[in-house]
């Protein structure tokens, strides 16, 4: 089976950092998924992470440890439009990915 | 955005009536997914296609059906909708293992 967890809810400053945290129990890895989901809308790619490390983006880097299980999405100078959640998904064994419950991030003034 | 839309947008049902949700794509991806997003849950796939009349199910597949005699469009079906059906469906294509393209989303409401 497929376990994964992240943060239900993070607030954070405007032009602030953020790191939102990703574990996963996985019968099988082939890569790792963040979406974006503003409210009412759907969720849109950020990145897919195969390889043990940090990959950026501009304002965003998402970084993967396939031995610990463990992923982080990294958002820098934080902006309004940034407030949504953030999905994890891991894809394993069968290549379809399963979705964490998403982590409310919340960008205050 | 990839070419992919979802109707209706909004639907409400009653209890015990059967509903289909249509998922169309524009983009020849071979892979298409059902999902029921819910508070609390996060995304759940309830089925999936690997091609042309070829489906499987997902996690949360009891009380749906679905179809795919094309290429572009994917329809799931709910038999006999009960109120714990009420949530947000979203449809996603893909080509490949490494994204997916997600749909607007139908918002459905059982009474």
């Amino acid at each position: 089976g497929q376990n994964i967890d992240q943060p239900t809810e993070m607030t954070a400053t405007e032009g602030a950092i953020v790191q939102i945290n990703c574990t996963y129990q996985t019968s099988g890895f082939n890569g790792l998924f963040w979406y974006q989901q503003h409210a009412g809308e759907a969720p849109t790619f950020l990145s897919y992470n195969v390889l043990d490390g940090l990959e950026e983006k501009g304002r965003f880097s998402s970084f993967l440890s396939r031995s610990k299980g463990y992923s982080y999405l990294l958002l820098k100078e934080l902006q309004m439009k940034d407030s949504a959640s953030y999905l994890c998904a891991v894809s394993g064994g069968s290549y379809i990915p399963t979705f964490g419950r998403g982590t409310s991030l919340i960008v205050h003034p | 955005d990839a070419g992919i839309t979802q109707s209706p947008r909004h639907k409400v049902t009653e209890t015990g009536t059967p509903v289909t949700l249509r998922c169309h794509q524009t983009e020849n991806h071979r892979y298409m997914y059902w999902y029921r997003q819910d508070p609390g849950h996060g995304l759940r796939l309830i089925h999936y296609s690997y091609g042309v009349k070829d489906t499987d199910k997902g996690e949360v597949s009891d009380g749906y059906s679905v179809s795919r005699s094309k290429t572009e469009d994917f329809l799931l079906t709910l038999e006999s909708a009960t109120s714990s059906q009420t949530s947000v469906y979203f449809c996603a294509i893909s080509d490949s293992e490494e994204t997916q393209y997600f749909g607007p989303g139908t918002r459905l409401l059982v009474l």
